[in-house]
């Protein structure tokens, strides 16, 4: 069965500075897709970023970048120049490409410092 | 108009009380999805709705008991609640299940926070 970790309950960084969040994932499967989502308090679940597994290329969306490992099954992600409202719970998931069903990471708190 | 509503935003209830959630989504897709999101616990998936069609009961309780009338619309009727079932009730949608096609990016509505008292 397919497993997401994310290591870092916690983390903080000083506003304007980077950060990189930790996940890692075990799966015997060579097609799956990756997926960073956001949740503020405010509870809405936003997707960050998605790397699809047969891509070499790490994917990034602005401020947000992904270090992509795939044979060390791991999928870390960087946000840049960090913003007050970066502050949230961010989840890391994966998903088969044969099945719908998110794996789901117990997320990380990161916490912005003014 | 946001993507996925949900409603009501916070729900209490005694355990004898019978509610519903609603979810609705604009977002022209076919699949929509329950999730229970508990403290210090992953994200749960309860039921999956393909097509107006159910393909998931990921083993919940009888006393939740999903509606899905046209693709925009996913019902929770709740009945009977325990306090244990407290938590956050998310619903999602994407363009379909996407067994086939692969990357079926979910989109999230806000959730509904309940409390079973």
């Amino acid at each position: 069965a397919q497993t997401v970790t994310q290591s870092q309950p916690e983390m903080s960084v000083q506003e304007a500075e980077t950060v990189t969040l930790s996940c890692t994932y075990d799966t015997s499967e060579s097609d799956y897709y990756l997926f960073w989502y956001k949740q503020p308090p405010s509870r809405q679940m936003i997707l960050v970023i998605r790397q699809e597994a047969y891509k070499q290329q790490n994917a990034t969306e602005n401020r947000f970048s992904v270090n992509f490992q795939k044979a060390a099954k791991s999928f870390s992600l960087k946000i840049s120049d960090s913003q007050l409202g970066d502050a949230a719970m961010y989840f890391c998931a994966y998903r088969s490409a044969s099945n719908y069903q998110l794996i789901w990471g117990a997320g990380t708190k990161l916490i912005i410092k003014p | 108009e946001t993507g996925v509503t949900q409603t009501p935003r916070h729900l209490v209830m005694g355990m004898t009380n019978k509610k519903s959630l609603k979810c609705e989504q604009h977002l022209g897709h076919n699949a929509m999805y329950w999730y229970k999101q508990s403290a210090k616990k992953p994200l749960e998936l309860m039921f999956v709705y393909n097509f107006k069609e159910q393909t998931e009961n990921n083993s919940v309780p009888s006393r939740f008991s999903p509606e899905c009338p046209n693709s925009s619309h996913l019902f929770l009727h709740l009945h009977t609640l325990q306090p244990e079932d407290s938590a956050l009730y998310l619903c999602a949608s994407s363009q379909d299940e996407g067994r086939t096609s692969g990357e079926e990016t979910q989109y999230f509505g806000p959730g509904t926070r309940l409390l079973v008292l």
